[in-house]
């Protein structure tokens, strides 16, 4: 079956830039998502990517999909102690109807 | 404002009780789904529902039932026959064409069983 792998944790200082990163096995993939969580909340779509793109930027965010080698990443610009949450990737083969997620990764800022 | 509610946000049973968790929405959303989370296991599919009076088990239906008589409401009661039942249970919904790319979520009801 699909499996998505994310490391468990990220610190990094404020002000830094934050890159969190994701493997996915299963090569239908043909949406990729991130979505963040506060603490005690539900999950936000953060953005998504086409499996056909490479590369999507919005504000202080850049997501980079390396589809040979099955790699997704995200780079947070000047990451804020508000940025700190856990931050999940997902793939879809189809719409977001049937999602599979990754563990999460942890991210703290430090000021 | 259109979102999706759970409620209670906490809630404490005791083992070998039922108990039941409700989900609303008002985003006339046809798909609504349940997961359950765990510390560092991200997110598993409990069950769906694409239409009313129709689900389908997820990956971890075991203990869990679920009914879709409203297209606003999926409520999932978590029997005494769920071995480990203490976890965070999130809610989330899709709608139609124009929102098919984003899973919308509930703020979500953490359970603990005494």
């Amino acid at each position: 079956g699909e499996d998505v792998e994310q490391s468990l944790f990220l610190s990094v200082r404020e002000g830094d830039s934050s890159v969190i990163n994701c493997t996915y096995t299963d090569s239908s993939s043909t949406y990729l998502y991130w979505y963040k969580q506060e603490p005690g909340a539900g999950l936000q779509l953060l953005t998504y990517i086409f499996s056909n793109m490479d590369m999507k930027q919005d504000q202080r965010l850049t997501v980079l999909l390396n589809k040979k080698d099955k790699h997704l990443s995200l780079r947070i610009a000047d990451t804020q102690t508000g940025d700190s949450a856990i931050y999940f990737c997902a793939e879809s083969e189809g719409s977001a109807r049937q999602l599979t997620f990754g563990s999460g990764t942890q991210l703290t800022v430090l000021p | 404002d259109g979102g999706i509610t759970q409620s209670p946000k906490y809630l404490f049973r005791k083992e070998g009780q039922n108990v039941t968790l409700s989900c609303e929405q008002n985003l006339n959303h046809d798909a609504m789904y349940w997961y359950r989370q765990d510390p560092g296991q991200g997110l598993r599919l409990i069950y769906y529902s694409q239409i009313v009076n129709d689900f389908q088990k997820g990956d971890i239906a075991e203990g869990y039932s679920v009914s879709r008589e409203k297209k606003e409401s999926f409520p999932l009661t978590v029997t005494s026959a769920q071995k480990n039942p203490t976890a965070f249970y999130l809610c989330a919904s899709i709608g139609g064409l124009a929102t098919d790319n984003e899973q919308f979520f509930g703020p979500g009801t953490r359970l603990t069983v005494l």
